[in-house]
C-alpha cells in the first residue's frame, strides 16, 4: 500500500525567511503533484512533477521531484503572509489511466509579519 | 476557465437519511473522482470513475454508497444510509486523463450528519 508522508506537519516562519516542505512516498512512481488548501476552500493544483528530476517555479514556490529517492521537495523563498495555507502532495501510483491520487498529511504553514 | 462544480455546498441531514450530492465535471474530461476530508485531516479517495463505470474503490466506499453519472454531465454520490461519521467535506474532482491525471477539485460540499 502506497504511504506519502509529509514533514514538517506544521510550520511556523516568519516573513522572508526560506524553508522546504518534504513529501516522501514509499513505492515507484513519476507523478506526484502538489496543491494548497485555504482554510474551508477546495484544493488549488500548484504543480505537476511527472518525471524524474522534474522541478518547477512558480512565484516563490519552487518543487522538485527525486524518484529514484521517493522524494518530491516544496520550497518557500523570502515567504510573505499570502502563502499561509495548508500544502499537500498527492502521488498518482499507477501508470496506465488516471487512478486515484494518494494524499500526504498535509503540512500546515503560517507565516507570521 | 472550466471549472468543477458541486452541490449543494452544506448539506445538513439526520443520521439515516439518504443524501445526494452532485457534482458538474469539466466537460472534456474523462475521469471522475470523489474524496473526504474529515475536518483537520488529510485528503482521502472515495472512488473513481471512468467509461460509465467503477474503477477503483477505497475500503471506505462500502454498500451504503454508489456513483452515478445519470445524464453525461452530472456525476452524483450518494449516501444511503447516513452515520455521524460520514460528517466531512466532500470533494469532487475530474482529470482529462490520456496520460494526464492532474486532477482539479471542485469547491466541496460540507456534510454535516445531526
Amino acid at each position: 500500500e502506497l504511504k506519502v508522508e509529509q514533514n514538517p506537519l506544521f510550520l511556523s516562519m516568519q516573513e522572508g525567511k526560506n524553508y522546504t516542505i518534504y513529501c516522501n512516498y514509499s513505492t515507484t512512481s513519476d507523478r506526484l503533484y502538489w496543491y494548497r488548501q485555504d482554510p474551508g476552500k477546495s484544493l488549488e493544483s500548484l504543480f505537476v512533477l511527472l518525471s524524474n528530476g522534474a522541478v518547477k517555479q512558480e512565484g516563490r514556490l519552487m518543487a522538485s521531484l527525486d524518484t529514484k529517492a521517493r522524494l518530491s521537495t516544496l520550497h518557500i523563498t523570502a515567504a510573505v503572509h499570502d502563502l499561509s495555507a495548508t500544502y499537500f502532495c498527492a502521488v498518482d501510483p499507477n501508470w496506465g489511466g488516471a487512478q486515484k491520487l494518494v494524499f500526504g498529511q498535509g503540512t500546515r504553514l503560517t507565516i507570521n509579519p | 476557465e472550466p471549472e468543477v462544480t458541486q452541490t449543494p455546498s452544506h448539506q445538513v441531514t439526520q443520521m439515516g437519511q439518504e443524501v445526494i450530492l452532485r457534482c458538474v465535471p469539466i466537460s472534456n474530461h474523462l475521469y471522475f473522482y470523489w474524496y473526504r476530508q474529515i475536518l483537520g485531516q488529510k485528503v482521502e479517495f472515495l472512488v473513481s470513475f471512468y467509461n460509465n463505470e467503477i474503477s477503483e474503490k477505497s475500503e471506505i466506499f462500502d454498500d451504503q454508497f454508489s456513483v452515478e453519472r445519470p445524464d453525461g454531465s452530472n456525476f452524483t454520490l450518494k449516501i444511503r444510509s447516513t452515520k455521524l461519521e460520514d460528517s466531512a467535506m466532500y470533494f469532487c474532482a475530474s482529470a482529462p486523463g490520456q496520460g494526464n491525471n492532474e486532477q482539479f477539485f471542485g469547491p466541496g460540499t460540507r456534510l454535516t450528519v445531526l
